[in-house]
């Protein structure tokens, strides 16, 4: 079974440019999460999708940051226009629901410089 | 304000020596505990969980204790391997561990010398 599928591993971007990551979960897991780890310090929750829909957006920082997961499938987190604090390792992890955790992807470092 | 705490940066333990790693938390809403291991470059990896319901949980090397009223939770590795040496974050949900977030602690560094 493959795991959770994340791209791209590295990218480093300017102070106002655009990057999309993208998340490919676990096949047939309907739940995908979407966290963040600045340098240092904890994982922090940013949002939770039930297939296409966002069932918990709350920890989403601002109105820079958008999650896309159309038709249920992998999904996408945009940052427009990117900040230097933005900065930081983004992980996805997909669950089926049951009791055992969420699986990680090894995420993506993001560098806005 | 933090709501899980890990307040121990890194630990250092012999090879065969048991590692206690602890983690306190401030919500009494949490009611599933996780622990997860990190090696660099790598996604958290599920060690292991416990309900708020029991107060130990044991797979292999690894234990997980809950002390709800002091509201702590500690894993041991016994014995401690140098495959063993990674990030070690504790994790807390009050959704069952099956759905919602989770709320992670700053993880503990673990080095397990030969």
């Amino acid at each position: 079974e493959a795991g959770v599928t994340q791209f791209p591993s590295h990218s480093v971007i300017e102070k106002g440019q655009t990057v999309t990551l993208r998340c490919d979960p676990i096949s047939g897991h309907d739940n995908l999460y979407w966290y963040r780890r600045v340098m240092g310090k904890e994982i922090k929750f940013l949002l939770h999708f039930v297939k296409e829909s966002k069932q918990d957006e709350s920890g989403m920082p601002n109105n820079r940051f958008l999650a896309e997961r159309t038709g249920g499938t992998y999904s996408t987190l945009k940052v427009q226009p990117a900040e230097l604090e933005d900065s930081g390792v983004y992980f996805c992890a997909s669950s089926q629901g049951m009791n055992y955790g969420y699986t990680f992807g090894s995420g993506t470092r993001l560098t806005v410089v | 304000d933090q709501q899980v705490k890990q307040n121990s940066p890194s630990l250092s333990v012999q090879e065969g020596r048991i590692s206690i790693l602890n983690c306190d938390y401030t919500n009494s809403m949490f009611d599933y505990f996780l622990w997860y291991k990190k090696y660099p470059a790598e996604g958290p990896t599920f060690l292991i969980s416990i309900s708020s319901i029991k107060d130990k949980n044991e797979d292999g090397r690894f234990t997980v204790f809950l002390n709800k009223s002091a509201k702590h939770l500690s894993l041991h590795i016994v014995p401690s391997q140098p495959g063993d040496s990674a990030v070690y974050f504790c994790a807390a949900s009050a959704h069952g561990g099956s759905q919602g977030n989770l709320i992670f602690g700053k993880g503990t560094k673990l080095s397990v010398k030969p």
